[in-house]
């Protein structure tokens, strides 16, 4: 198995409050992702991250902010929660090559208050 | 824009029959990469068979298909001789060259394998 980590696993914030999600990679994979999983939407990705420092957006990327200072970690933040960003979490990861396939870490339920 | 559409919000399967989930999908790109995931009940994300734009062959991996048709641009995943631990949902991704590392999942289908 990949190994990526997430932490938190589970966190409580309330609205407005700033929230921070860690990604971290022992594989030394060169892409790194944040998704979200909503019932009914499948994943939506949020960002992604092509290197250190190297990041663009993605489908959902409104109300948060990434950056990667270093090849195994990826985070996430909320800058102000709100309601609507309660929702499963995961990190994933792939490495260049025909296939892309990706691994993702455990997840990290956010409920916002 | 790239999409993916599962029809079947819920199945249900015999233990030991073989069944198919459907997966279409929409691109203008030549080359992409078509992806099933399983989640099981404890919410981990599992990589189960790719299969290229420009492959030839359908993609096997063990007891899981994929039953590719390009022209009707659909991906389908075959299970055989299901069991009873491959109750989940499934989830049907695609990746298109021209949008980068832009995944995009389908909503899913809930697979019940029935004793």
């Amino acid at each position: 198995d990949a190994g990526i980590t997430q932490s938190p696993r589970h966190k409580v914030t309330e609205t407005g409050t700033p929230v921070t999600l860690r990604c971290h990679q022992t594989e030394n994979h060169r892409y790194m992702y944040w998704y979200r999983q909503d019932p009914g939407h499948g994943l939506r990705l949020i960002h992604y991250s092509y290197g250190v420092k190297d990041t663009d957006k993605g489908e959902v990327s409104d109300g948060y902010s990434v950056s990667r200072s270093k090849t195994e970690d990826f985070l996430l933040t909320l800058e102000s929660a709100t309601s609507s960003q309660t929702s499963v979490y995961f990190c994933a990861i792939s490495d260049a090559g025909a296939r892309n396939e990706q691994f993702f870490g455990p997840g990290t339920r956010l409920t916002v208050l | 824009a790239q999409k993916i559409t599962q029809t079947q919000p819920g199945m249900f399967v015999q233990e030991k029959e073989a069944v198919t989930l459907d997966c279409t999908y929409d691109t203008s790109d030549p080359s992409y990469g078509l992806f099933w995931y399983k989640q099981p009940s404890s919410g981990e994300m599992i990589f189960l068979i790719y299969q290229g734009s420009y492959d030839q062959q359908n993609a096997t991996e063990g007891r899981y298909s994929l039953n590719f048709q390009k022209a009707r641009k659909s991906a389908n995943l075959v299970i055989s001789a299901s069991q009873l631990g491959d109750s989940a949902m499934y989830f049907c991704a695609m990746r298109s060259d021209n949008y980068g590392q832009n995944f995009v999942f389908g909503p899913g289908t809930r697979l019940s394998v029935l004793p």
